[in-house]
């Protein structure tokens, strides 16, 4: 089965600082997608960026930007220019080719210091 | 609708009573997933529809457990006999097709706690 694992239970960060989580995963799959979700107190996930495991370029977002590498199943998070607003929980997440098994990491919290 | 809602936003029940928590998904979405987050954890999937049909239940723990979508729009998932484990927020998610690559929207949750 798969697995998602995000070591870093807490991070913080000063104001337009650059900060790093961290994200493993284990798969058998070669195709396969990863996600980094935030997750406000308001409890609603939301989308920050996304990957395909096919594609060798690391997508980024505006200030988002990962780490993708496939051999090492690595798959970190890196948000520039840190702003208070970033403050949230960050859940890394594994989903399939077809759709199915959509996995969650157990997440790590941001602060962002002022 | 602009986005997917959930109600109700929070629920207490005493153990051993049922309880019904609605999702309504984007319009046009075609499929829906259940989610349930414990305290501290990330979400563990439940159930996903598409369209009517549940096309994959394997995360749903027993069988106090289920969930129906009719008509293929509003969901709604089911607990019978609650337990105080089975508090959780659980949250809903639709998107417009079921393939790896779709993105997933996401209510903000109902937070179930059972006394």
């Amino acid at each position: 089965a798969q697995t998602v694992t995000q070591s870093q239970p807490e991070m913080s960060v000063q104001e337009a600082e650059t900060v790093t989580l961290s994200c493993t995963y284990d798969t058998s799959e070669s195709d396969y997608y990863l996600f980094w979700y935030k997750q406000p107190p308001s409890r609603q996930m939301i989308l920050v960026i996304r990957q395909e495991a096919y594609k060798q370029q690391n997508a980024t977002e505006n200030r988002f930007s990962v780490n993708f590498q496939k051999a090492a199943k690595s798959f970190s998070l890196k948000i520039s220019d840190s702003q208070l607003g970033d403050a949230a929980m960050y859940f890394c997440a594994y989903r399939d080719n077809y759709g199915q098994n959509f996995v969650f990491g157990p997440g790590t919290r941001l602060s962002v210091l002022p | 609708g602009a986005g997917v809602s959930q109600t109700p936003s929070n629920k207490v029940t005493e153990k051993g009573k049922y309880v019904e928590l609605r999702c309504d998904p984007i319009s046009g979405h075609t499929a829906l997933y259940w989610y349930r987050q414990s305290l501290g954890q990330g979400p563990e999937f439940l159930i996903y529809f598409q369209g009517t049909g549940a096309a994959d239940d394997s995360g749903l723990p027993n069988d106090r457990f289920f969930a129906v979508r009719p008509e293929g729009s509003v969901s709604t998932l089911k607990i019978q006999r609650t337990e105080r484990g089975d508090s959780a927020v659980y949250l809903c998610a639709s998107s417009s097709n079921s393939g790896g690559a779709d993105t997933q929207y996401f209510g903000p949750g109902t937070r179930l706690t059972v006394l």
